[in-house]
């Protein structure tokens, strides 16, 4: 079955440290996301992609970074710069980025459960 | 720039009984709106989609949603209520600008036995 798989489902770091976490899809979609939920503030965009080898800046992308070298892949870096890192993060992908063409249905993944400690 | 409110961060209703979670947008063009489930530690499903192509959209377990463009809004519905329906729901407006979906802040639907 097609869809998108997160990983790590749970992750603890330490203050300071970077960490790295991976959604791939096998949807064949050319759009990626990447969203951090936080409780009653609902989903915010932190990167997005459209097409690969290039992606831009959501509304929260501070201490965050991506890279998008396969349509398959969008891992998402929370780096030591992040101030508040523990969330949960949600990857998802589009069969497009247009929104006007109907066919920007987003598909999630699971999601993974960062915290700091 | 556009937006999406949900009104009520909780909502309880009785099983069996009316569900309504109410969303209001703002667009200075025709919007694209959705609404998505989540359920605990789960990422958001699809329920539904508004396109254009009609005001009442029906979606996936029951749940239908109305576009009113008078009232700018999108509330979601199901006539009866079943324990299995208790969830985060979160509404969303399409931005023509960019392609990125805003979403609403989610609304906690609780079913009571």
């Amino acid at each position: 079955d097609g869809g998108i798989t997160q990983s790590p489902k749970y992750l603890f770091r330490k203050e300071g440290q970077n960490v790295t976490l991976s959604c791939e899809q096998n949807l064949n979609h050319d759009a990626m996301y990447w969203y951090r939920q936080d409780p009653g503030q609902g989903l915010r965009l932190i990167y997005y992609s459209q097409i690969v080898n290039d992606f831009q800046k959501g509304d929260i992308a501070e201490g965050y970074s991506v890279s998008r070298e396969k349509k398959e892949s969008f891992p998402l870096t929370v780096t030591s710069a992040q101030k508040n890192p523990t969330a949960f993060y949600l990857c998802a992908s589009s069969m497009t980025g247009q929104v006007n063409s109907g066919a920007n249905v987003l598909t999630f993944g699971a999601g993974s459960r960062l915290t700091v400690l | 720039a556009q937006s999406v409110t949900q009104l009520g961060s909780h909502v309880s209703v009785s099983e069996g009984a009316l569900v309504l979670l109410r969303c209001n947008y703002s667009s200075s063009v025709p919007p694209y709106l959705f609404w998505y489930v989540q359920y605990p530690n789960q990422g958001l499903q699809l329920l539904l989609k508004y396109t254009s192509a009609a005001t009442l959209v029906k979606g996936i377990n029951g749940f239908e949603a109305e576009f009113k463009k008078s009232e700018t809004s999108f509330h979601l519905t199901k006539p009866s209520a079943h324990m299995s329906d208790a969830a985060e729901y979160f509404c969303a407006v399409g931005s023509s600008n960019t392609g990125k979906l805003i979403f609403g802040q989610g609304t906690t639907l609780q079913v009571k036995p």
